[in-house]
């Protein structure tokens, strides 16, 4: 079965700075990664996904992600902050079929201005 | 208009009842699903469909139940609610299309609180 850790249950960064939210992943297959982020009382809405196609997924909101195979790792990356990235950033995993997704417990991310 | 919608939004019931909970969508997705949100957990799923005659167990699917009356359609069932069923629950739906793996599209939640 193929699973997912996020490292840090809350990450806060200064306006403008860097953020960086960390993901490793587990699977047994070629690995569909995915990340959410979840705003106050919404739904879950998708940053990016990798399919295989390229190492370095753009998303959306100026957000980054880089599949790296030799470290299992699905890290996301910004490189300014904004007070509206302030939410819930969960990562996930699943095979070919999208039966089976799996989602990190997600990191709560707080911009400080 | 929102595209995945769930009702209600918020319920709070008593141990034992029998609870539904709603999904519908106007994306003109074959896939649905249902997952449960529990702080430093996750989203685990419940059940998923992805067609209408096509019901699967998901990962945490005791004490559950579903119903896909239609394509755009998705019920959640709680037959004898327990407390450790409180939580957060969403509906989400997909449709891979061309894509290799398809992208879920969430509601807005139903937040469930059995006393």
């Amino acid at each position: 079965a193929q699973s997912v850790t996020q490292l840090g249950s809350h990450v806060s960064v200064s306006e403008g700075a860097l953020v960086l939210l960390r993901c490793n992943y587990s699977s047994s297959v070629p690995p569909y990664l995915f990340w959410y982020v979840q705003y106050p009382n919404q739904g879950l809405q998708l940053l990016l996904k990798y399919t295989s196609a390229a190492t370095l997924v753009k998303g959306i909101n100026g957000f980054e992600a880089e599949f790296k195979k030799s470290e299992t790792s699905f890290h996301l990356t910004k490189p300014s902050a904004h007070m509206s990235d302030a939410a819930e950033y969960f990562c996930a995993v699943s095979g070919y079929n999208n039966n089976d997704m799996r989602f990190g417990a997600g990191t709560r991310l707080t911009v400080k201005p | 208009d929102a595209d995945v919608t769930q009702t209600p939004r918020n319920r709070i019931t008593k141990t034992g009842k029998r609870i539904m909970l709603e999904c519908s969508q106007t994306k003109g997705h074959d896939r649905m699903y249902w997952y449960r949100q529990d702080p430093g957990l996750g989203l685990r799923l419940i059940y998923y469909s992805f067609d209408v005659k096509d019901i699967n167990k998901g990962e945490i699917s005791d004490g559950y139940s579903v119903s896909r009356q239609a394509q755009a359609k998705f019920s959640l069932s709680l037959e004898s609610a327990i407390p450790n069923q409180t939580a957060l629950y969403f509906c989400a739906t997909s449709d891979p299309g061309t894509e290799i793996t398809d992208t879920q599209y969430f509601g807005p939640g139903t937040r469930l609180t059995v006393l």
